[in-house]
């Protein structure tokens, strides 16, 4: 069985704050990819990012970071220097290797809501 | 540049009416899935299928059918709508397997059933 468990409902900051999106996870695979994905209020899923078991180095992405953490089942997402266009849900989701990894497991989802 | 198309984007049925949520890709993606995202509960896979002909349950499969005739089109078919089929339903596809490449979503069909 596997599990996605994002604890945050709903975050509420002020535009230029950082704030972090927990998620962490359950799986008895050893192999096994970790996602984030954004939805806009227009309600389509947008892609953020996809990261294997395997790799546990941190990454950058412009004002986005993720944090890997398999000590403590955890795949962190923070924002730095919030702003308003990044209000939206954010999904953490998670693929193992006993799906034949044809499936995605998503997490609850935590609304952020960034204002001016 | 079309991508997911999913028709039709709201509807309302009655309890009891069947009814099919079209899906259609034009990128020649293998890989197929249906989600319902309930309000603060987040996805939840029903149906997926990896190729033309071949379908397989996801989590939530039950008061639901699919088809996969063309690696195109994925429809998804309620037969006896209740009121708990209520939800915005997403069709997603890939090439690859999720692990190899990012999915790529519709933009959902919000369902009422009362």
């Amino acid at each position: 069985a596997q599990k996605v468990t994002q604890a945050q409902t709903e975050i509420s900051v002020v535009e230029k704050e950082d704030v972090t999106l927990d998620c962490v996870y359950e799986t008895r695979d050893t192999t096994y990819y970790l996602f984030w994905y954004k939805q806009p209020p227009s309600g389509e899923l947008v892609f953020l990012i996809r990261r294997n078991s395997f790799d546990e180095q941190n990454e950058i992405s412009g004002r986005y970071s993720w944090n890997f953490q398999k000590s403590t089942s955890s795949f962190n997402f923070t924002i730095t220097a919030s702003q308003v266009v990044d209000s939206a849900v954010y999904f953490c989701a998670l693929s193992e290797a006993g799906s034949g990894y044809s499936t995605l497991t998503f997490g609850k989802g935590t609304m952020l809501l960034v204002s001016p | 540049n079309a991508g997911v198309t999913q028709t039709p984007k709201f509807r309302i049925l009655k309890i009891g009416q069947s009814m099919t949520l079209q899906c259609a890709q034009d990128m020649n993606h293998n890989y197929m899935y249906w989600y319902r995202q309930d309000p603060g509960m987040g996805l939840k896979l029903i149906y997926y299928s990896v190729g033309a002909g071949i379908t397989d349950k996801g989590e939530v499969p039950n008061g639901y059918n699919v088809s996969r005739s063309t690696t195109e089109d994925f429809p998804l078919r309620l037969e006896l709508a209740a009121p708990s089929q209520t939800s915005v339903y997403f069709c997603a596809s890939s090439y690859f397997p999720v692990t190899d490449e990012k999915l790529f979503f519709g933009s959902g069909t919000q369902l009422s059933v009362l």
